[in-house]
């Protein structure tokens, strides 16, 4: 089964300082990649995701993730981070052979004015 | 469009109750899954349904949980008896498209079980 490494649990970036956020993954065959983003008290947001193409994709908010298939990540990045940014991001693995969704341990994100 | 709407969206009870979590779907969308999310566990997939009929619960803790889905715009998450090792965020998500697609995540129910 395919699996789903988020290394950092807590960031804290100041405004309007640049985010990358890390994901990595595990799976044999082409995975299909998302990032959530998670504010208090809500659900889960689809940010952007990844099935095949141009490897840089963008999403919503101004955030964007690259696909690097050599490295097995998907980093999220955003280049001036906005206080309403702060929530979780999760990242996520879909696997369509095995039709299943992993979910990341996720990142919480602390933004400082 | 209205999104995945859950009730309650917190619940308080005590050991032993039964408690019921309920689901709507978005309109149009022919999957459904239960998520619970811990600190310590993360998201978990509990079940998922596909056109009304279960297709995998194995992540269905134990069998004091059970789930139901007896039309396409309403589910159930039922435990019975509550234990405080229940304690979590519970979603419901729904999806037009397969299970390693996108998903539409409600707000979830905050369930404390003292």
């Amino acid at each position: 089964a395919q699996s789903v490494t988020q290394p950092d649990i807590h960031i804290t970036v100041s405004e309007g300082a640049s985010l990358e956020l890390r994901c990595n993954y595990s799976y044999g065959a082409t995975p299909y990649l998302f990032w959530y983003v998670q504010s208090p008290g809500q659900g889960l947001q689809l940010l952007l995701k990844y099935f095949s193409g141009d490897t840089l994709v963008q999403g919503i908010k101004g955030f964007e993730a690259e696909f690097k298939r050599s490295q097995s990540s998907f980093n999220l990045r955003k280049p001036s981070v906005h206080w309403s940014d702060a929530a979780e991001y999760f990242c996520a693995v879909g696997a369509r052979l095995n039709n299943d969704m992993r979910f990341g341990a996720g990142t919480r994100l602390t933004v400082k004015p | 469009d209205a999104g995945v709407i859950q009730s309650p969206r917190h619940e308080v009870t005590e050991m032993g109750q039964e408690v019921t979590l309920r689901c709507k779907p978005i309109s149009g969308h022919n999957s459904l899954f239960w998520y619970r999310q811990t600190m310590m566990r993360g998201l978990e997939l509990l079940i998922y349904f596909n056109n009304n009929v279960p297709i995998d619960d194995s992540g269905m803790p134990e069998d004091r949980f059970s789930a139901k889905m007896p039309n396409a715009s309403f589910s159930t998450l039922k435990i019975q008896p509550s234990e405080p090792r229940d304690s979590a965020v519970y979603f419901c998500a729904s999806t037009n498209r397969e299970l390693w697609d996108t998903q539409y995540f409600g707000p979830g129910t905050r369930l404390t079980v003292l």
